[in-house]
C-alpha cells in the first residue's frame, strides 16, 4: 500500500484558514472514518491532532476541524497562528488491519 | 498521566542485531495496541506495524514484513522492535505509540529513539 498524499506545503498568514487534504483508495480513507492527523514540529514527537475524522483529543485547539468525503479527508486549521508552524500528517486504518500515513504537509505561517 | 519511555539512542555497525524498548507507565497495558513507527533522516512517518498486547497478534505493513520482528511482555509493560541484521538504510528515528483495544487512534506516543548504522 502506498502512502496517503498530501500536499508538500502549505502557507497562510496569521489569522487565515488553511486547509490540509489527506488522499487515499477505497482501502484505506474511503474505507473507513478512522482517519487521523498528527502534528510534528521540528524535532519532536508526533502529537495526536483529530481521530476518527472530526473528533479533538482534550486539550487539542477548536481551531483543528477534520472532514472526509470520498477516498479524500481534511484538516482545516483556522485562526492560524506561529505556533501552528509544523509538519502534518494523515493516518488511516486499512483493509490489511494497519495503517498507513500520508507523506506530510509543512505549514508555514507567513 | 501516561508516559511512554523508550530505550536510549543506539550506534550500531551492518550486520549486527538490535532490540528497542517501549515502556508504559500510568496505566494498566493489557488492552492496547502498540504501534511502531519510523523516521527516516529529513523524511516523513511510516508505520511499521502493530501488536495486541491481551494476545501478542501482530500486523506489519507490507515493507517491514521479515525485516522486524515485533513483540510485546505486557507483565512488565513493555513492547520491542528487533532486527536481526542492521543495514544503513535503518538509520532513522523509531517511534512507539498506543491505542486502546478497539479504538483506531493512537494518541499517546513515545519520545523516539535515535538508531545509527554505519560501519
Amino acid at each position: 500500500q502506498s502512502a496517503l498524499t498530501q500536499p508538500a506545503s502549505v502557507s497562510g498568514s496569521p489569522g487565515q484558514s488553511i486547509t490540509i487534504s489527506c488522499t487515499g483508495t477505497s482501502s484505506d480513507v474511503g474505507g473507513y472514518n478512522f482517519v487521523s492527523w498528527y502534528q510534528q514540529h521540528s524535532g519532536q514527537a508526533p502529537k495526536l491532532m483529530i481521530y476518527d475524522v472530526s473528533n479533538r483529543p482534550s486539550g487539542v485547539s477548536n481551531r483543528f476541524s477534520g472532514s472526509k468525503s470520498g477516498n479524500s479527508a481534511s484538516l482545516t486549521i483556522s485562526g492560524l497562528q506561529a505556533e501552528d508552524e509544523a509538519d502534518y500528517f494523515c493516518s488511516s486504518f486499512t483493509n490489511r488491519r494497519t495503517y498507513v500515513f500520508g507523506t506530510g504537509t509543512k505549514v508555514t505561517v507567513l | 498521566e501516561v508516559q511512554l519511555v523508550q530505550s536510549g539512542a543506539e550506534v550500531k555497525k551492518p550486520g549486527e542485531s538490535l532490540t528497542i524498548s517501549c515502556k508504559a507507565s500510568g496505566y494498566g497495558f493489557t488492552n492496547f495496541w502498540v504501534g511502531w513507527v519510523r523516521q527516516m533522516p529529513g523524511k516523513g512517518l511510516e508505520w511499521m506495524g502493530l501488536i495486541a498486547l491481551r494476545d501478542s497478534e501482530t500486523f506489519y505493513r507490507p515493507t517491514f514484513q521479515g525485516q522486524v520482528t515485533i513483540s510485546a511482555d505486557r507483565s512488565i509493560s513493555t513492547a520491542y522492535l528487533h532486527w536481526s541484521s542492521l543495514q544503513a538504510s535503518d538509520t532513522a528515528v523509531y517511534y512507539c505509540l498506543t491505542a486502546v483495544d478497539g479504538l483506531f487512534y493512537f494518541d499517546f506516543c513515545g519520545q523516539g529513539t535515535l538508531v545509527t548504522v554505519s560501519s
